[in-house]
């Protein structure tokens, strides 16, 4: 079974500090794909970034960082400078690329982030 | 890129009717789309897998005669909820993905948020 872990329930930062969000995966799979989405109040989900599980490159996009760690089964997300737009909830997901689970999406629970001014 | 549209936005029912939500990916072909459930400050839950020309497959405790999927063409994809009661008060997302690009992207909808009176 596939399970994602956000720790984080609510982190509350001001303006311009630095922010980590923590991701923890299990799953059985050896190809999986793992995903980092943002929720805005309006309720999109907004897609941030995709990594497969062979790849361990840690990606840098502006602001965002994302460091993959397959030997702790992490994939945590940094902002850096956090801004007040940044303030939504961030969904954690794993994609299962195997039996009766191929193409489903777990998320994990979410993690608030407020930015305060 | 993909985009999915999903009406209605916002939707307040009384208790016993039924509702009707959709789900289009407007210029590609959506041969899987994807049915979730989202409760005030929760997670992202699954319903059901919908691919095109057959039926539903539906995860562990969603009542398939409760909530209706129907998936008729490449860009359309249906979600009913029956008799639906004030438990039923949720945001449902949808998401769309191409065979083929299950390797990749999903898209999501801007969801609808029921509200069962």
């Amino acid at each position: 079974a596939q399970k994602v872990t956000q720790a984080q329930t609510e982190i509350s930062v001001v303006e311009k500090e630095d922010v980590t969000l923590d991701c923890v995966y299990e799953t059985r799979d050896t190809t999986y794909y793992l995903f980092w989405y943002k929720q805005p109040p309006s309720g999109e989900l907004v897609f941030l970034i995709r990594r497969n599980s062979f790849d361990e490159q840690n990606e840098i996009s502006g602001r965002y960082s994302w460091n993959f760690q397959k030997s702790t089964s992490s994939f945590n997300f940094t902002i850096t400078a956090s801004q007040v737009v940044d303030s939504a909830v961030y969904f954690c997901a794993l994609r299962s690329m195997g039996g009766t689970s191929y193409g489903k999406l777990t998320f994990g629970q979410g993690t608030i982030l407020t930015v305060h001014p | 890129g993909a985009v999915v549209s999903q009406h209605p936005s916002r939707v307040i029912c009384k208790s016993g009717t039924s509702v009707k939500i959709e789900c289009r990916s407007l210029d590609f072909q959506a041969t899987t789309m994807f049915w979730y459930r989202q409760f005030p400050k929760q997670s992202l839950m699954l319903m059901a897998t919908s691919n095109e020309g057959s039926k539903a497959t539906y995860e562990q405790g969603v009542e398939k005669d409760k909530f209706l999927i129907n998936h008729a063409s490449l860009t359309l994809s249906t979600l009913t909820v029956t008799s639906a009661h004030p438990e039923d008060s949720s945001f449902y997302i949808c998401s769309a993905t191409l065979a083929g690009a299950m390797l990749t992207g999903y898209t999501f909808g801007s969801g609808t948020r029921l509200t069962v009176v």
